[in-house]
């Protein structure tokens, strides 16, 4: 089964950056037709896609982290991170990375690409 | 403010049917495909449906979503304690190249 797990300070000073990393447990991070994501929640709030990267480095962002968000993947550790730059306290979150299935279009139909399994999470806060 | 448009809140009684409705545009729902998540107190969301109806392994077919135009929905029958939790849906925008979810409905079993 599938694992994955976050990891990266819990605290972070504002202007600083951000920075996590996401370990694969029991499959390649290479496997085509997924790409590798995260998501954040900030307490008491709903969730925010930030992005995803495929094996190949091909990457997809939010476009509202206004390029303070870049996804990297290591492929040799069966790694990818997370790096946010000039943080202020809105980006105190609960970070998530995950798996995500590439969109995909087929007789039609565009397939979303659904974001599963999910890594427990791990909490960053942003605060001097 | 979410993309996609979500009650904040439902409720219901135990064995009791509830839809949770979520709004969109032509440029996510309304030309993509719709997922929902799962998200029980202090865990991580889990995928509850995929493609719109689609349930994963495991997921109990109490739950169920179906998708018209720019809108969908999630419905669970026989509504059971364990059910309370945060639902999100979620869907690729085209306009914004990414993936957008909804603010999130919090479910109470009464």
């Amino acid at each position: 089964q599938l694992q994955l797990q976050e990891s990266g300070p819990g605290l972070v000073k504002p202007s600083e950056t951000l920075s996590l990393i996401c370990t694969v447990s029991r499959a390649s991070i290479s496997s085509n037709n997924y790409y590798w994501g995260w998501i954040r929640q900030p307490p008491g709030n709903g969730l925010e896609w930030i992005g995803s990267i495929y094996y190949s480095g091909s990457t997809y962002y939010n476009p509202s982290l206004k390029s303070r968000a870049t996804l990297s993947v290591d492929t040799s550790k069966n790694q990818f991170s997370l790096k946010v730059t000039s943080v202020t306290a809105a980006d105190t979150a609960v970070y998530y990375c995950a798996r995500q299935r590439g969109r995909t279009c087929s007789g039609g139909i565009c397939y979303s690409g659904p974001i599963d399994p999910w890594g427990q999470g791990t909490l960053v806060t942003v605060s001097s | 403010q979410s993309v996609l448009t979500q009650p904040p809140s439902a409720s219901g009684t135990p064995g009791q049917r509830v839809t949770i409705s979520c709004s969109g545009s032509n440029s996510n729902i309304g030309s993509n495909t719709v997922n929902w998540y799962q998200q029980l107190p202090g865990t991580a969301p889990k995928l509850l449906i995929y493609d719109n109806s689609q349930r994963p392994s495991g997921v109990p077919d109490r739950f169920s979503g179906s998708k018209s135009g720019t809108s969908a929905s999630l419905a669970i029958s026989g509504l059971q304690s364990e059910d309370e939790a945060d639902y999100y849906c979620a869907a690729w925008d085209a306009s914004l190249n990414g993936a957008v979810f909804g603010g999130g409905t919090q479910l109470t079993v009464l």
